[in-house]
């Protein structure tokens, strides 16, 4: 499979920790990096490789995989970080990129 | 400070052609690996097209291939996309943005703020 997966809406309480998931074959051969997105804005990198942020990016954003799936740890979920999260990888072949259809992280 | 202005966006007719420019400074692009993302209304993120530093390796969506062209001229800091025989489902907002990484490991570390697409049927 060229695709990666990912649930379109996840919500989570103010202060509690959320998981973001991603599944894929390609997962199995490269790592992947995740996004958020706010309305109207571009994409920000928040975590890439087996658990790596960006410089500016909070160390609640944490990273983890294991086979087929990646997945994105928010602890301590804050308002703003309300947003929809993409994750990315190479396909198998290595020449092609993947996004995945996007979670809608909603604060309740 | 690192940037990424993209320009060209506008309202065309399907069929028509459109050549989007990214133009970027702070950071070594003639060593960057850069890439064309879109994002239709609504929509998720949409990989485009890649051309690594020097222009050897150039790879295509399968919706695009055969219709736009991504390029690049590293004395000028910029990236191209020029974009033919224009669909409606090619409307959306057009990002540049770098591709760093290597081997099993590969993210986009910088974006540009986009420019927008329409296509009108």
């Amino acid at each position: 499979s060229s695709e990666l997966t990912q649930d379109p809406v996840v919500s989570v309480a103010l202060g509690q920790t959320v998981r973001i998931t991603c599944q894929g074959d390609s997962l199995r051969t490269f790592y992947a990096s995740w996004y958020h997105q706010k309305p109207g804005q571009a994409p920000v990198l928040v975590i890439y490789g087996k658990n790596n942020r960006p410089s500016g990016i909070p160390d609640r954003f944490s990273g983890s995989s294991a086979g087929n799936t990646a997945s994105l740890t928010i602890t301590g979920v804050q308002a703003e970080d309300e947003a929809d999260y993409y994750c990315n990888s190479r396909d198998r072949s290595g020449n092609h990129v993947l996004f995945g259809g996007g979670t809608k992280l909603t604060v309740l | 400070e690192v940037q990424l202005v993209e320009s060209g966006g506008d309202l065309v007719k399907a069929g028509g052609s459109l050549r989007l420019s990214c133009a970027t400074s702070g950071f070594t692009f003639r060593n960057s690996s850069m890439d064309w993302v879109r994002q239709a209304p609504g929509k998720g993120l949409e990989w485009v097209a890649s051309i690594t530093s020097s222009g050897s390796y150039i790879f295509y969506a399968d919706s695009v291939k055969g219709r736009f062209t991504i390029s690049r001229d590293n004395a000028k800091n910029s990236l191209y996309l020029q974009m033919n025989s224009l669909r409606a489902d090619d409307t959306a907002v057009y990002y540049c943005a770098r591709y760093n990484g290597g081997v099993d490991l590969w993210y986009f570390d910088y974006w540009g703020q986009g420019t927008l697409v329409t296509v009108s049927s």
